[in-house]
């Protein structure tokens, strides 16, 4: 089973700032990563597929890069409405999540 | 308008059963595979099963293997998910999700039914 390893745990910045998720496969998933969003109560939604296309309607300061093992999800000067838990999927081998980042406001 | 919508989920008990559905409509069902997605109180994402869009592919996560049972529908637009042995590790939302074959990724997702196994 492909292990994805989600850095940090908890990001604290505020509004404005630049965040940096990263994740991290246990083998190689090639670009077959995905980035969903998730606010409390809410279903997540899908941020970027095939580890660099945003999904529709997904804003232009998302952004996602990588191949292999090794994945970063950047949002540009984060909004209020950021604030959220990211997990990254990967479907090389079967299907498998990340364990989650939560941005929280600092 | 896409829309997943999930029923079926409830109290049962350790032991016990229960069958979730997933009715879909807004894209063309028979089109999409569909996915299992569950999340215990507290923390993150299992994938649990998918099915294809023809429903002759099927594949489960090593949890549930044995316990539960993905299918469909596809003159109802309707995914299924049949729980048997439920055991307390099992209590979390159930998301169902669907993405068009050969997609890597879950494009639309349900807002998810919960499912508690307490006695």
């Amino acid at each position: 089973e492909i292990v994805l390893t989600q850095s940090p745990d908890t990001l604290s910045l505020s509004p404005g700032e630049r965040a940096a998720l990263s994740c991290r496969a246990s083998q190689s998933v090639s670009t077959s990563l995905a980035w969903y969003q998730q606010k409390p109560g809410q279903a997540p939604r899908l941020l970027i597929y095939d580890a660099s296309n945003r999904a529709t309607g997904i804003p232009a300061r998302f952004s996602g890069s990588g191949s292999g093992t090794e994945f970063t999800l950047t949002i540009n000067s984060l909004e209020p409405e950021d604030f959220a838990v990211y997990y990254c999927q990967q479907r090389s081998d079967s299907w498998t999540f990340g364990q989650g980042t939560k941005v929280e406001i600092k | 308008e896409v829309q997943l919508l999930e029923s079926g989920g409830g109290l049962v008990h350790p032991g016990g059963s229960l069958r979730l559905s997933c009715a879909a409509s807004g894209f063309t069902f028979s089109n999409y595979a569909m996915t299992w997605v569950r999340q215990a109180p507290g923390k993150g994402l299992e994938w649990v099963a998918t099915i294809s869009a023809g429903g002759d592919f099927i594949f489960s996560a090593d949890s549930v293997k044995g316990r539960f049972t993905i299918s469909r529908d596809n003159s109802k637009s309707t995914l299924y998910l049949q729980m048997n042995s439920l055991a307390a590790e099992d209590t979390a939302v159930f998301y169902c999700a669907g993405f068009p074959t050969g997609a890597r990724y879950f494009e639309y997702w349900g807002q998810g039914t919960v499912v508690t196994v307490s006695s």
